[in-house]
């Protein structure tokens, strides 16, 4: 099975920071590669497709990029609504797998 | 307006089963896959199952495999998951999700479920 393991494991920041984190894969994934936003008792909602495609509705200051084994969601400015916890998703190959998760958290 | 809905979750004893299901709507259903995701309280999310939409192809977790049946019924727009044997392991919230790309490999999964809550606990 493939691996994802997301760094840092949780993180505090600012509104209007700029955030970053990482998704390392334990073997090549190419670009198959998405990133969820999940809010505490809520579904999580797709932010991100093959690495660097925003999925309709979501702003701009989301940003990924990275290819093969490391991949990186970034949130410029960073909004109230932001802080949350993002979750990087494999489907290069089955069973599909999740990154351990990230927490952002307001400083 | 795309929708899935889930339902059937509830407590169950270690040992026993339990069927969940996840309605869709707004989207011609036929067309996509489909899985299920399961989060554990306070724990990240666990992908566990997913089917085509002509039930073709069908995939499971490995640890999954022999307890857990994932079938759809495209007449009634329904997603099922049959669980056997369930474990206190088996405790989450399971979500179903859409793949949205209806043709070539799936990239991510766009409309997900509320989710529904199973307690396997004596």
């Amino acid at each position: 099975d493939i691996q994802l393991t997301q760094s840092p494991s949780s993180v505090s920041a600012s509104v209007g920071d700029r955030v970053t984190i990482t998704c390392r894969a334990s073997q090549g994934i190419s670009t198959w590669l998405a990133w969820y936003q999940q809010k505490p008792g809520k579904a999580p909602k797709l932010l991100m497709y093959s690495v660097s495609n925003l999925q309709s509705g979501v702003p701009s200051r989301f940003s990924g990029s990275g290819s093969g084994t490391e991949f990186t969601l970034t949130v410029n400015s960073l909004q109230p609504e932001d802080f949350a916890t993002y979750y990087c998703q494999q489907t290069n190959s089955f069973p599909y797998t999740f990154g351990q998760g990230t927490k952002l958290e307001m400083k | 307006e795309v929708q899935l809905v889930e339902s059937g979750g509830g407590l169950v004893k270690p040992g026993g089963s339990l069927r969940l299901s996840c309605a869709g709507s707004g989207f011609t259903f036929s067309r996509y896959t489909l899985n299920w995701v399961r989060q554990a309280p306070g724990k990240g999310l666990e992908w566990v199952s997913s089917i085509s939409g002509n039930s073709r192809f069908i995939n499971y977790a490995d640890s999954l495999k022999g307890r857990f049946t994932i079938s759809r019924d495209n007449a009634k727009n329904s997603l099922y998951l049959e669980m056997i044997g369930l474990r206190d392991e088996d405790t989450a919230v399971y979500f179903c999700a859409r793949d949205p790309r209806v043709f070539g490999f799936t990239e991510a999964f766009d409309i997900w479920g509320q989710g529904t809550m199973v307690t396997v606990s004596s």
